[in-house]
């Protein structure tokens, strides 16, 4: 069975500055990896995803990540802060194989500071 | 719609009462599942419909919760004798099963509060 482990329930930077948001995870077969976000009071969104092609994945608004399969971590980064990032941030996998359940991470919430 | 739409957005029940919570899926997508997010936590499943398949139901927490499709399409979740602890934001994800496209589209919630 997979799992999913953010190892920050909080994060926080000075805008302008360099975000770092840490996934890892386990799974049996070869997993999709999704990063999405969480802003108060709406709905999630899509940041980006991982599915078994390049392992650097960029996505919406700057962000990116990079599935390390022998770290089996997938860490979300961001080369610099601004204040609109400021929200949740969920980390989920999904076997591909047979599964049809997306595990989700218990969250980061990420802070920027003016 | 062009996304998930939930109803209503937010519902206030009194202990005991049953509630019901509907989602409208976008048009076509063949997977449709429901979430819980207490507050401050991450998000817990409850069930997935897949096209006319039995739906994986692993995730309700009590018998008190059910849920149905129609049609393929709108699914209702029902929580009968509501209790405080049933109190969350319920989501609702679809997304299309064929060619590997396995993004979740969630709509916006619906914030269950039993006084």
């Amino acid at each position: 069975a997979q799992s999913v482990t953010q190892l920050d329930s909080h994060v926080s930077v000075s805008e302008g500055t360099p975000v770092l948001l840490r996934c890892n995870y386990s799974s049996s077969y070869s997993p999709s990896l999704f990063w999405y976000v969480q802003h108060p009071n709406k709905g999630l969104q899509l940041l980006l995803k991982y599915t078994s092609a390049a392992t650097l994945v960029k996505g919406i608004n700057g962000f990116e990540a990079e599935f390390k399969k022998s770290e089996t971590s997938f860490h979300l980064t961001k080369p610099s802060a601004h204040m609109s990032d400021a929200a949740e941030y969920f980390c989920v996998v999904k076997e591909d194989n047979y599964g049809q359940n997306f595990v989700f991470g218990p969250g980061t919430r990420l802070s920027v500071l003016p | 719609g062009a996304g998930v739409s939930q109803s209503p957005s937010n519902k206030v029940t009194e202990k005991g009462k049953d509630v019901e919570l509907r989602c409208d899926p976008i048009s076509g997508h063949t997977a449709l599942y429901w979430y819980r997010q207490s507050l401050g936590q991450g998000l817990e499943f409850l069930i997935y419909f897949q096209g006319n398949s039995a739906p994986d139901k692993s995730g309700l927490p009590s018998d008190r919760f059910s849920a149905e499709r129609t049609g393929g399409s709108v699914s209702t979740l029902t929580i009968q004798r509501t209790q405080q602890e049933d109190s969350a934001v319920y989501l609702c994800a679809s997304r299309w099963t064929s060619g590997g496209a396995y993004e979740q589209f969630f709509g916006p919630g619906t914030r269950l509060t039993v006084l």
